[in-house]
């Protein structure tokens, strides 16, 4: 079947623009990642949603970024006024919910920020 | 001090040669072990997958956990070209499961 998609695979927006940035999950994976991959950083994660139960939002950092799930399926990461530093690659990856560990990763959005 | 430890490379071994690739790390509460594979610009690729300590075995790729040296490590037999890509080590603790904290990867050239 097919993979975990993203839109779009790259995007280039001025400093303080808002970006959105789409997921779309492997079907019948309940559980949804978002991670940040940067040079020298490494991958970071960001949120982690599960079906109905509220996002761990601890990976985000700053109220400049959110993330939302409609229908248990797409989500969107948002970053509100982006900044230089937020340019990186924002990966998405999907599990089943009793295999959180092992989770399948999407080609990523490339994001510069001018 | 990272909780993950990779060396970045580059490792360049000619084709045919068995590699070893390897991670360390500090949080003694890991217990799910992930190895991923990465080519240029694409997203990364699950490969191993491991609970605790022991070995895995998948056609030319084995895995490893040694949790008392906290030290886990990803051979590969017979290695390819088309094996040159980045190796990241990834690890989560049962409490947390889905919260994987990665390496900063190896990156491995296999020449023909």
């Amino acid at each position: 079947g097919a993979g975990v998609s993203q839109s779009p695979s790259n995007k280039v927006t001025e400093k303080g623009k808002d970006v959105e940035l789409r997921c779309d999950p492997i079907s019948g994976h309940t559980a949804l990642y978002w991670y940040r991959q940067s040079l020298g950083q490494g991958l970071e994660f960001l949120i982690y949603f599960q079906g109905n139960s509220a996002p761990d939002k601890s990976g985000l950092p700053s109220d400049r970024f959110s993330a939302e799930r409609t229908g248990g399926s797409v989500s969107t990461l948002t970053i509100q006024r982006t900044q230089q530093e937020d340019s990186a690659v924002y990966l998405c990856a999907s599990s089943w919910p009793g295999q959180r560990e092992t989770q399948y990763f999407g080609p990523g959005t490339r994001l510069l920020v001018l | 001090q990272k909780e993950v430890e990779q060396d970045p490379g580059p490792l360049s071994v000619p084709e045919g040669a068995i590699v070893s690739l390897n991670c360390t790390y500090s949080n003694s509460a890991f217990q799910y072990f992930m190895w991923y594979r990465q080519y240029s610009r694409k997203g990364p690729e699950l490969l191993m997958y491991t609970y605790s300590s022991g070995n895995k075995e998948d056609g030319r790729f084995t895995a490893q956990v040694d949790k008392s040296s906290k030290y886990i490590s990803l051979f590969i037999r017979d290695s390819q070209p088309s094996d040159s890509a980045t190796y990241l080590c990834a690890m989560s603790a049962l409490d947390s499961s889905y919260k994987l904290i990665f390496g900063s990867g190896t990156r491995l050239l296999v020449r023909p």
